[in-house]
């Protein structure tokens, strides 16, 4: 089955900096990868995702990358803020019938002001 | 309006004894799922209903056992409750099956077994 290795666990960064955040996955059919925001006391959130057939995307300060050949895809957050701080899990999955989704272990990002 | 609703937020218990945790979604989705999160932060799925149908069934103790009354509804209930099945429990509901619809998760289920 697939398996999601994230790195960094722990990452801090000073207020308007950015932070990386980076993934691996194994199994090369692999063609779905979101990301999720996991705020003190809730439950994640979708905050981005790629599909296969794009190596860029991005959505204000966020934005993600994927390179296939390599499988590996990176969440990149511009201008920090301190509400960025959480915790950040990506996922894998084969977007076809019932398949799930495998998280990454997850990123505590903190945002020093 | 809560889109994923667990209850209850948080449920301390002793070991051998037998509880439900329950979920209720209002936006109308079709698929709904069951995740574990540990003391270490990694989520994993445990089950997964689209249409009050098991449709995915990970290596979980059989003592969890999943019911899902309709659509809008999946409840876990969990027998013979070990230490080792302290965790967080989410509840999440997508509109589809296909794992590329976005999740929606409830506010989780802190279980601590004495």
């Amino acid at each position: 089955g697939e398996n999601v290795e994230q790195h960094p666990s722990t990452l801090s960064v000073q207020e308007g900096d950015s932070a990386v955040i980076k993934c691996t996955y194994s199994d090369s059919a692999s063609n779905y990868f979101p990301w999720y925001k996991q705020e003190l006391g809730k439950g994640p959130q979708l905050i981005i995702d790629i599909r296969s057939n794009v190596g860029e995307k991005k959505d204000q300060r966020i934005a993600v990358t994927l390179n296939k050949t390599a499988k590996h895809f990176s969440l990149h957050i511009t201008e920090t803020q301190p509400e960025d701080s959480a915790v950040y899990f990506c996922a894998a999955s084969i977007n076809f019938g019932n398949e799930k989704l495998t998280f990454g272990t997850g990123t505590r990002l903190t945002i020093i002001p | 309006d809560t889109a994923v609703s667990q209850t209850p937020k948080y449920l301390v218990t002793q070991m051998g004894n037998d509880k439900s945790i329950k979920c209720e979604q209002n936006l109308g989705h079709d698929t709904m799922y069951w995740y574990k999160q540990d003391s270490k932060k990694f989520l994993k799925i445990m089950f997964s209903y689209n249409n009050k149908e098991l449709i995915i069934n990970e290596t979980v103790p059989n003592r969890f056992s999943p019911k899902s009354p309709d659509k809008a509804h999946l409840n876990l209930h969990i027998n013979s409750l070990e230490l080792g099945d302290s965790a967080v429990y989410f509840c999440a509901s997508s509109r589809g099956p296909t794992s590329s619809y976005e999740q929606y998760f409830g506010p989780g289920t802190r279980l601590t077994v004495t």
